[in-house]
């Protein structure tokens, strides 16, 4: 069955520091999303991407978040100057075109900042 | 707006007997929602999901859970837990409605399910 897969599994970074979290969707989704997870926390949505742009994105991901698409397979999350309050699992999805169709998640990355 | 409310942050039963995690939801039209299963170090696996069909969906490993309206709940239920299935499960709405581009999944706080031998 094909799935969502997610590098690195684990990084660990400085503050201040710049972090690409990296996915690969699903071959032929749509629709792809970050959500993240802070320890003891609920997994909170942070953006979605449709069509090569932002369809939403939430209060949380300000200025320092970008996501991009850049060659058609992967998915990439961007923090620009990493904060220690950035440290979480993020979790990368994807669906196909149906708005009911489930996202179908990775198995996340998680990102420790000093 | 959408939201779910898991009643229990813990539920500890034992092998072999039933299994049932509550969980409300809240929202302004026919809601989507889904139930999903993270093991320790593991991504979230969708367990089942519910999208306005039959009320009553059937999942992976065993799971079931009913859509009642009335009560606004979608509660998983299996009938033997199995050592396995000790895991944090999620109840989850999508949080547009039909049309809407984004369909993005809005959690519940999670149930931390045990299962003694």
């Amino acid at each position: 069955e094909p799935e969502v897969t997610q590098t690195p599994s684990h990084q660990v970074t400085q503050m201040g520091q710049e972090v690409i979290l990296r996915c690969v969707p699903i071959s032929n989704h749509l629709y792809f999303y970050w959500y993240r997870q802070i320890l003891g926390q609920k997994v909170e949505f942070l953006v979605s991407f449709y069509n090569n742009e932002i369809s939403e994105k939430s209060e949380i991901f300000d200025d320092q978040f970008s996501v991009e698409r850049p060659d058609g397979s992967n998915f990439t999350l961007k923090i620009r100057s990493t904060k220690l309050e950035d440290s979480a699992m993020y979790f990368c999805a994807s669906r196909g075109g149906l708005s009911n169709q489930p996202q179908h998640f990775g198995d996340g990355t998680r990102l420790s900042i000093l | 707006a959408q939201s779910v409310t898991q009643l229990d942050s813990h539920v500890s039963v034992s092998e072999g007997t039933p299994v049932l995690l509550r969980c409300n939801y809240s929202s302004s039209y026919s809601p989507s929602l889904f139930w999903y299963v993270q093991h320790p170090n593991k991504g979230l696996q969708l367990l089942l999901k519910y999208t306005s069909a039959a009320t009553l969906v059937k999942g992976i490993n065993g799971f079931e859970a009913e859509f009642k309206k009335s009560e606004t709940s979608f509660h998983l239920t299996k009938p033997s837990a199995h050592m396995s299935d000790a895991a944090e499960y999620f109840c989850v709405v999508s949080g547009t409605n039909y049309g809407g581009a984004t369909n993005k999944l809005i959690f519940g706080t999670g149930t931390l399910l045990a299962v003694q031998p």
